[in-house]
């Protein structure tokens, strides 16, 4: 069964930083490419990153390029978002999810999703 | 960037009914990367449709998709309590974008 398994909720102040992790069950995890999609309170859905299976291609909308950095460690079945100079509409619910198919370099759609990590910005 | 816009943003319906989901992209998309979620409350989304009209894993076939170029629908025949969800479309043909979403509620 598939699994992924997101850090619990976390607070960050405005211009600070954090670290969301994402860890992995179930399946080949390096085979698959893997992003982080956010989605405020009320609202739709936004995809802010995506990490190919080896980790060498990265992938950001303009909206959080240079601010957002997506990793993985292989070894530990695990995805990571840097979240760096916080800003007040960050604050969402970041959900982990599986790209459909292995061995793509970027994301196509996502057939698993993480319960999501609520991040909080407030000082 | 493509833009996707949902329609209507709610559908009020009655279990049984047949509900019809609208996604309209702001330039020509492959229905081979249009794809459509379900998302109940407090929870992560599921995937439904592949490719516009090919239904995912375990998705029940009362769930239908169609639609090319610009235009595109999710089908719900006969709706069922657990169906009333908000409905997501998305496309990966250019960069990746969801549309807002449509609440199907109960009347």
């Amino acid at each position: 069964e598939v699994k992924l398994l997101e850090s619990g909720g976390v607070l960050g102040q405005p211009g600070g930083s954090l670290r969301l992790s994402c860890e992995a069950s179930g399946f080949t995890f390096r085979s698959y490419a893997m992003s982080w999609v956010r989605q405020a309170p009320g609202k739709g859905l936004e995809w802010v990153s995506t990490i190919s299976g080896s980790g060498s291609n990265t992938y950001y909308p303009d909206s959080v390029k240079g601010r957002f950095t997506i990793s993985r460690d292989n070894s530990k079945n695990t995805l990571y978002l840097q979240v760096n100079r916080l800003r007040a509409e960050d604050a969402a619910v970041y959900y982990c999810a599986k790209d459909k198919k292995p061995f793509g370099s970027y994301a196509t759609a996502f057939d698993h999703w993480g319960q999501g990590s609520l991040v909080t910005v407030s000082s | 960037e493509i833009v996707l816009t949902q329609s209507p943003g709610t559908l009020s319906l009655s279990p049984g009914e047949r509900a019809t989901l609208f996604c309209r992209a702001s330039q020509s998309v492959s229905k081979s990367y249009l794809v459509w979620y379900q998302q109940k409350p407090g929870q992560g989304p599921r995937l439904l449709m592949n490719g516009a009209s090919s239904r995912a894993s375990g998705i029940p076939d009362r769930f239908s998709g169609s639609g090319s170029g610009t235009d595109f629908t999710l089908t719900i025949n006969r709706v069922e309590p657990e169906d009333f969800a908000v409905y997501y479309c998305q496309q990966y043909g250019s960069s990746l974008t969801f549309g807002g979403g449509t609440k199907v509620e109960i009347k």
